[in-house]
């Protein structure tokens, strides 16, 4: 049972553009949501995250934002830049349960220059 | 500051045999969650330690265990090894239990 939902595995973007990393959940238990970017040969690294009682959160060019009625989160990049090209992956976890990171299956973005 | 340290960073082992993967996490960092990632898909959480206690267990078979130590450093242990037990090991430490987690580079564990 997949909780945590990334159904683009794939998008492409021009330099300067925006970029829009979707993700999708089922589980309303879910209390907070983070993004990570991960490169080649690297570990996940932490970009961002929100709670559950926000429905947006900033920080420098990258934007969370949470719409719970329908369960979905979006990661904005403003303005896209060639060395955001990774692999993005959504996660989330609920209270009392906060050491199990549930993640999405990853999206991978490359920015074209 | 170190970040997240694993090792070894790569390692083969066959069918049957056993193997120890270890984690130091990030200085005052008390806990530690093990992840399994194969190709294509999200990590998959194993165990999370806080305070050198089991705080969460993952849908892995007993094959897998692990532990914490005082210096909240950790290993994780599987038994028997499976073809399918063939991924990234990622293991990732959080200052406290509600806070982001930070990874490390991985252990690739490939199984002959």
């Amino acid at each position: 049972d997949q909780q945590v939902k990334q159904n683009s595995p794939s998008l492409s973007v021009q330099e300067g553009r925006i970029s829009i990393l979707n993700c999708d959940y089922t589980n309303s238990m879910f209390d907070y949501f983070l993004w990570y970017k991960k490169y080649p040969a690297e570990g996940p690294t932490f970009l961002i995250s929100i709670s559950s009682i926000k429905d947006k959160n900033e920080d420098g060019r990258f934007t969370v934002f949470l719409n719970k009625s329908a369960k979905h989160l979006s990661l904005h990049i403003v303005p896209s830049q060639p060395g955001d090209s990774a692999v993005y992956f959504c996660a989330a976890y609920y209270s009392g349960n906060t050491g199990k990171l549930i993640f999405g299956q990853g999206t991978t973005l490359q920015v074209k220059p | 500051d170190a970040g997240v340290t694993q090792s070894p960073t790569h390692l083969i082992k066959t069918r049957g045999q056993q193997v120890t993967l270890r984690c130091s996490p990030i200085s005052g960092h008390k806990s530690v969650s093990w992840y399994q990632q194969v190709l294509g898909q999200g990590p998959q959480f194993i165990f999370q330690y806080y305070e050198k206690e089991e705080r969460g267990r993952g849908n892995f078979p007993d094959r897998f265990s692990a532990r914490q130590f005082p210096n909240y450093s950790s290993e994780l242990n599987v038994n028997a090894l499976l073809l399918g037990d063939s991924a990234l090991y990622l293991c990732a430490s959080s200052l406290e239990d509600y806070q982001p987690q930070h990874f490390g580079d991985g252990t690739r564990l490939s199984i002959l």
